[in-house]
């Protein structure tokens, strides 16, 4: 049972460069969500889905865009790559949007340079 | 605004000696409260969920409890295993399932 997977661990990008963040899902969950951290500060969320299809912005969405086109599937896209957008980036689901817990990938650390 | 403050910061144990986190928090008809537990370079682990005042849970040496404010995770008799960056997060009502996290407290265990 793999759980929640995202690729790539590492990456590094030239500002103004635009790539994908991968996370996929075997446990067949509703809700998928990517989070960003940053030194100092608490997990904070970009954009969320509640099903395939489904799509909205949370707490810092601005240069990031997601779609829901599979159950297993959520890709995170960096449009244009900015130096304010290095962080490590986190990928969860659970089983329905409310009350379970969430289960988390083991993150992407980004640097944009 | 829905906020979660943590306490404190870091907390440096020795093996054995017990002690006590702090989550406290204001958020707009509370849904759940969540305590994950974060190793450096890994995603969090899910520990608990506490739903009303008064709810405790406990998993090995841990235990966590949840007043109208604030949460604490007791740590009994702790192990250098133990050390980890524990997390707090909350999910407002009508939140659609989001959650908001404090900053995490750093806690070391020595042998």
């Amino acid at each position: 049972n793999a759980g929640v997977t995202q690729t790539p661990k590492f990456q590094v990008l030239k500002t103004g460069q635009s790539m994908t963040l991968q996370c996929a899902q075997d446990m067949n969950h509703e809700y998928m969500s990517w989070y960003r951290q940053d030194p100092g500060m608490g997990l904070r969320l970009i954009h969320y889905s509640v099903g395939a299809g489904i799509t909205d912005q949370g707490e810092v969405p601005n240069g990031y865009n997601v779609s829901r086109s599979t159950t297993e599937d959520f890709p995170l896209r960096l449009l244009s790559a900015a130096p304010s957008q290095t962080s490590v980036y986190f990928c969860a689901s659970s089983p329905t949007p409310g009350f379970t817990e969430a289960f988390f990938g083991q993150g992407t650390r980004l640097t944009v340079v | 605004e829905d906020q979660v403050t943590q306490s404190p910061e870091a907390l440096r144990l020795q093996e054995g000696e017990s002690s006590s986190l702090n989550c406290s928090y204001t958020v707009s008809g509370l849904r759940g409260l969540f305590w994950y537990r974060q190793d450096p370079g890994k995603g969090p682990e899910f520990l608990f969920t506490l739903y009303s005042a008064g709810e405790e849970k406990e998993k090995e040496r841990l235990k966590a409890t949840l007043t109208k404010k604030e949460s604490f995770l007791h740590i009994t008799a702790p192990k250098p295993e133990d050390s980890a960056t524990y997390l707090c997060a909350v999910q407002a009502g009508g939140s659609q399932g989001n959650l908001i996290f404090g900053k995490g407290t750093k806690l070391s265990v020595k042998p």
